[in-house]
């Protein structure tokens, strides 16, 4: 079946310019993450939504992060004003249902992003 | 701090061989693991997880074991196979959460033909 989904799957973007990233859950999938990967690191965590709720985004790195799941399937993660430190891979991962139980998380291919 | 750490950035492993990828947390209130395998130009993919009121998980060629004496966690991997190159990450769900991955830096695994 299909997988997660995320686009595009390439940004290249000058300093100081909006992105928008989207990430296509498995469908039905309850709770969706963001997680952010650096060149040669693993994965970092950057937020997590159960259904439309934002329920925890203590990983966004600073205001200009944003991310919404407004119909409870479909997230966007957005970037105001981009600096060259946020060049990485962003991660978006799907688990079928809410937190309390510890399910696995399917991860999608990633946006990669060059702040140029 | 509470990440999970790897013991060695790589390994390289002739093909036909087992493979052994070693973690060490430092959290000894952690209670479950996961094993990632990444791709280049993928995202991560579980493998096989272990909770913590387990010593040892079978999956298909792979087994992990988990020593909580010692706070170390192995991935074993039988026969290993030119598909089986890639990143390895060994990551932890803390005590505190129910969902946020916390990952390691990975090894990277090369298979020889």
């Amino acid at each position: 079946g299909a997988g997660v989904s995320q686009s595009p799957r390439y940004k290249v973007a000058k300093r100081g310019q909006d992105v928008a990233l989207r990430c296509d859950p498995i469908s039905g999938h309850v709770s969706l993450f963001w997680y952010q990967q650096a060149l040669g690191q693993g994965p970092e965590f950057l937020t997590y939504f159960q259904n439309e709720a934002q329920l925890d985004k203590s990983g966004l790195p600073s205001d200009r992060f944003f991310a919404e799941r407004p119909e409870g399937s479909v997230s966007t993660l957005k970037i105001q004003r981009t600096q060259q430190e946020d060049s990485a891979v962003y991660l978006c991962a799907s688990s079928l249902g809410p937190t309390g139980v510890r399910e696995t998380q399917y991860f999608g291919p990633g946006t990669r992003l060059l702040v140029l | 701090g509470e990440s999970v750490g790897l013991h060695l950035p790589t390994l390289s492993v002739q093909e036909g061989d087992n493979s052994i990828i070693n973690c060490a947390y430092s959290n000894s209130a952690s209670d479950y693991f996961i094993w990632y395998k990444q791709e280049s130009g993928k995202g991560p993919q579980f493998i096989i997880d272990i909770r913590s009121n387990m010593d040892k998980r079978q999956g298909q060629r792979v087994t992990v074991l988990l020593n909580k004496t010692v706070k170390h966690l192995s991935l074993q991997i039988a026969a290993t196979q030119p598909g089986d190159s890639a990143v390895y990450f060994c990551a932890e769900i803390l005590p505190s959460n129910d969902y946020k991955l916390s990952f390691g830096a990975g090894t990277t695994v090369t298979v020889r033909a």
